[in-house]
This record gives C-alpha cells, structure tokens and sequence, in this order.
C-alpha cells in the first residue's frame, strides 16, 4: 500500500516568515512529486513539481526532495495571509501510475 | 482556453437515486481521474483511464461507475449502491507517464454532491 504522510497542523506563521511544510512516502519506486495547494471549499491547484533530487525554485516557492529519505518538502518564503490554504503533498511511482496523496497541511499565515 | 469543466457544481440526490457528474478536458490528455473528498481528508481514487473506452477501479470504487467513449471526455455516475456519497468530487486529467518528465495532473472546479 502506497502511503504519502503529511502532518495535519495547522502550521501558523507570522506574515513575513517562511512555512516549511513536510511530506514523506513509502514507495522507492516514485519518480515523481508534486504540491498542491487547495483553499476551502475549491478544487486543488498545482504549485510545484520536482522529479529529481535538489532544490527546485519557483518565485517564493522551493521544493526540496530527497529520495534516499524518501521525503519531500516545500519552503514558502515572505508568507502572505492569501497563502493561508491546505498544502496537499501527491507522489506517481514509476510506470503508468497513478497519483497518491496526502491528507494535506493546513496553514494559517497571520497579519 | 485549456483546461478541465465539471459539471454541475452542486448536486443533490435523493436516497435510491442514480446521478451523473460531467468530467470534460480540452488539454488533449489521455489519462483522467475521479477522486473523491470528505471534510478533512485527503483525495481517493475512485475510477481513472488511460485510453478511450478503457478504465480501471481506484481504491474507493464500489458504488461508482465510468465510462470513457471519448478521449475529452469521462463521465461518474454515483449509483444508489453508494450508501454514503455525500462528498466534493474532483475531476483530473494529466499526460501518460513516460519515464521523467511533465506528468502534472490538473483539477476540474469540483462537483459537491450532496443526499438529501
């Protein structure tokens, strides 16, 4: 059984900081990560992807992953209350594969 | 403009009744999904197809159907079967996996269906 693992929070920050929200997976086999963030009551939507080891950049966004822990992570800098949403963690293992995801993180940023 | 439509965006059934939600992509994807979401959890995998007139069950699909007759286009029907199908229902549609490479999957604007 595919697992991803999120912690549920909430995760609070001041406005200003960095939120780092965590993600582990069971599957070797995955080659692929992603983060979607889906505000209440709407529809997820994609923020990152990263397919391989590193830091991957985008704006105020960084995905880190790292396979051999099988973890992966996203880094939110200069936080804003609009990033105040569930952060949901999804991974596709190898082949013609399906998505798994997390429950998601919950993140409050406060003015 | 590319993207996924769901349709209707609420929905009510009544006990013992079949309903249809509309799943239609113009991103010219071949794989689509249905995930289901309850108050606090993540997405199940209800049904998904990687090629016309082919689908295969998720984790969740008892009580669901599908059907893929078009490359656009992938229609749930929520039988009566399903005791408990209050929920938002979420259509997905992303490329094959091929090794690495662009493999996003991307969201309708959900479907929230609830029994009355």
């Amino acid at each position: 059984q595919k697992e991803v693992e999120q912690n549920s929070g909430p995760l609070s920050v001041p406005e200003g900081a960095i939120a780092s929200l965590n993600c582990t997976y069971s599957d070797r086999g995955s080659q692929s990560f992603f983060w979607y963030r889906q505000y209440s009551g709407k529809s997820p939507e994609l923020i990152m992807s990263i397919y391989s080891n590193g830091d991957k950049e985008d704006g105020r966004f960084t995905a880190q992953l790292n396979k051999a822990s099988q973890y992966v992570s996203l880094l939110i800098r200069d936080s804003q209350p609009s990033d105040s949403a569930t952060y949901l963690c999804a991974v596709r293992a190898g082949g013609y594969s399906t998505l798994t995801f997390g429950k998601g993180t919950m993140l409050l940023v406060s003015p | 403009d590319g993207g996924i439509t769901q349709s209707p965006k609420y929905l009510f059934r009544k006990e013992g009744q079949n309903v249809t939600l509309s799943c239609e992509q113009n991103l010219n994807h071949d794989a689509m999904y249905w995930y289901r979401q309850d108050p606090g959890q993540g997405l199940r995998l209800i049904y998904y197809s990687q090629i016309v007139n082919d689908f295969q069950k998720g984790d969740i699909a008892e009580g669901y159907s599908v059907s893929r007759e078009k490359k656009e286009s992938f229609p749930l029907t929520v039988t009566s079967a399903q005791k408990n199908p209050t929920a938002f229902y979420l259509c997905a549609s992303s490329t094959l996996f091929q090794g690495a490479g662009r493999t996003e999957a991307f969201f309708g604007q959900g479907t929230r269906l609830t029994v009355v």
